[in-house]
């Protein structure tokens, strides 16, 4: 089993620009998770799915965040437009029957 | 504060050593998770107690829960320096549905 699968691992962009991270869960997961790690923060849940259906947005922090999850095996958290405090690290997880969580190995952005 | 506060912030020991880092929460739990992160990477799950568990092994890892001090403790048993990471509580709240929460993590280092 390769694991969530993230891409890009690293994204370097300019204030304004849309940003778009990518996810591929571990296949057979009904449960798809967005977090952001920043040192001030920790760790924060952003949004969680369950079979493909967004179910709990509250940790979004704004309307320039959005995320969907078109089928199983995909989703992306865009970012539009992104500004520098949005710098953070931001990891995807799935799981079965939510518990435990597989994470993968994060996206760390960087809005200049 | 912050539901699931880890303690101590850091720890540092010898090679051999035994590493006890402790977890407190506010509200009622379903279970407990640990999870450790290495630099630059995802987190990585590693063991869960249920709220009617008392105490846990796997391998060098021995976590136990007190439910009506609301708390949990990590002991990591003869240490090595490849167990160098930082060491996450996250609780499933009773009230949450399928959000975990996480702490703020402590930081181990195991030095050879």
């Amino acid at each position: 089993d390769a694991g969530v699968i993230q891409s890009p691992r690293h994204e370097v962009t300019e204030m304004g620009q849309e940003v778009t991270l990518r996810c591929k869960p571990i296949s057979g997961h009904d449960y798809l998770f967005w977090y952001r790690q920043t040192m001030m923060r920790g760790l924060e849940l952003l949004i969680y799915f369950n079979n493909n259906v967004p179910i709990d947005d509250s940790g979004m922090p704004e309307d320039r965040f959005s995320a969907k999850m078109p089928n199983a095996s995909f989703s992306t958290l865009k970012i539009q437009p992104s500004e520098p405090r949005d710098s953070a690290v931001y990891f995807c997880a799935s799981s079965l029957d939510y518990s435990p969580l597989h994470f993968g190995n994060g996206t760390r952005l960087t809005v200049t | 504060s912050q539901q699931g506060e880890e303690d101590p912030q850091a720890l540092s020991i010898q090679e051999g050593e035994n590493a006890t880092m402790n977890c407190s929460y506010k509200t009622s739990i379903n279970n407990l998770q640990w999870y450790r992160q290495n630099s630059g990477r995802g987190l990585v799950h590693l063991i869960l107690i249920r709220s009617n568990e008392r105490e846990k092994h796997s391998g060098r890892l021995r976590v136990t829960l007190d439910t009506s001090k609301k708390s949990s403790s990590l002991l990591i048993t003869a240490s090595r320096a490849a167990d160098t990471a930082s060491y996450f509580c996250a609780t499933d709240l009773e009230t949450s549905g399928s959000r975990l929460t996480f702490g703020e993590g402590t930081q181990l280092t195991v030095n050879p």
